[in-house]
């Protein structure tokens, strides 16, 4: 299985910072990379798609990079709603895999 | 609008069987892949199981493979999965969800609990 390592694990960040998550496959998934967003009791949201896409109706503030085996999440000015933890998930291989998560808490 | 709406969760004693479905309503489950996602309390998502749009692919994680069995049906438009031998580990919340290379619409997800 390829596995997914997101960094940091946990974050402090202040309204307004922007913020730069990593995450590294363990081989390459070309750009089959995608992003979610998650706030406590809620389902996962599709943020990013295909490492650099902006899924519809996510706000631009949102960006991703990367191909291969390393990518990256970044806010541009981080928001208050923005507090919650993002997953990079890969879909390359048959059997999908998700980062251990990050989460984004108020500095 | 698209929508995924879960059932079936509940609490279970270790090895016994439980059967999740989705409803899903603004598409075909036929027109999508459907995956399975699972998320242990206070833990990270699990991806479990997918089939594809046509039913011909189906794939497992290696933690559930031989005891869980995902299938649809057309007719009522569902998701279902099957969970066989069930052990402490697979208590999670379980989620359905639309996707062919990325998971673009989720269900609220079903609690399954593993307890003796």
């Amino acid at each position: 299985d390829i596995q997914m390592t997101q960094s940091p694990s946990s974050l402090s960040a202040s309204v307004g910072d922007r913020v730069t998550i990593t995450c590294r496959a363990s081989q390459s998934v070309n750009s089959f990379l995608n992003w979610y967003q998650q706030k406590p009791g809620k389902a996962p949201k599709l943020l990013m798609y295909a490492a650099s896409s902006l899924q519809s109706g996510v706000p631009s503030r949102f960006s991703g990079s990367g191909s291969g085996t390393d990518f990256t999440l970044t806010i541009s000015s981080l928001q208050p709603e923005d507090f919650a933890t993002y997953y990079c998930q890969q879909s390359y291989s048959t059997l999908w895999t998700f980062g251990q998560g990050t989460k984004v808490e108020i500095k | 609008q698209v929508q995924l709406v879960e059932s079936g969760g509940g609490v279970v004693q270790p090895g016994r069987s439980l059967r999740l479905s989705c409803a899903a309503s603004g598409f075909t489950v036929n027109s999508y892949a459907m995956h399975w996602v699972r998320q242990a309390p206070d833990k990270g998502l699990d991806w479990v199981a997918v089939i594809s749009y046509d039913g011909s692919n189906i794939y497992y994680a290696d933690s559930v493979k031989g005891r869980f069995t995902i299938s649809r049906d057309i007719s009522k438009n569902t998701l279902s999965l099957q969970m066989n031998s069930l052990r402490a580990e697979d208590s999670a919340l379980y989620y359905c969800a639309r996707g062919g290379t990325r998971l673009d619409y989720w269900g609220q997800g079903a609690l399954v609990t593993v307890s003796s």
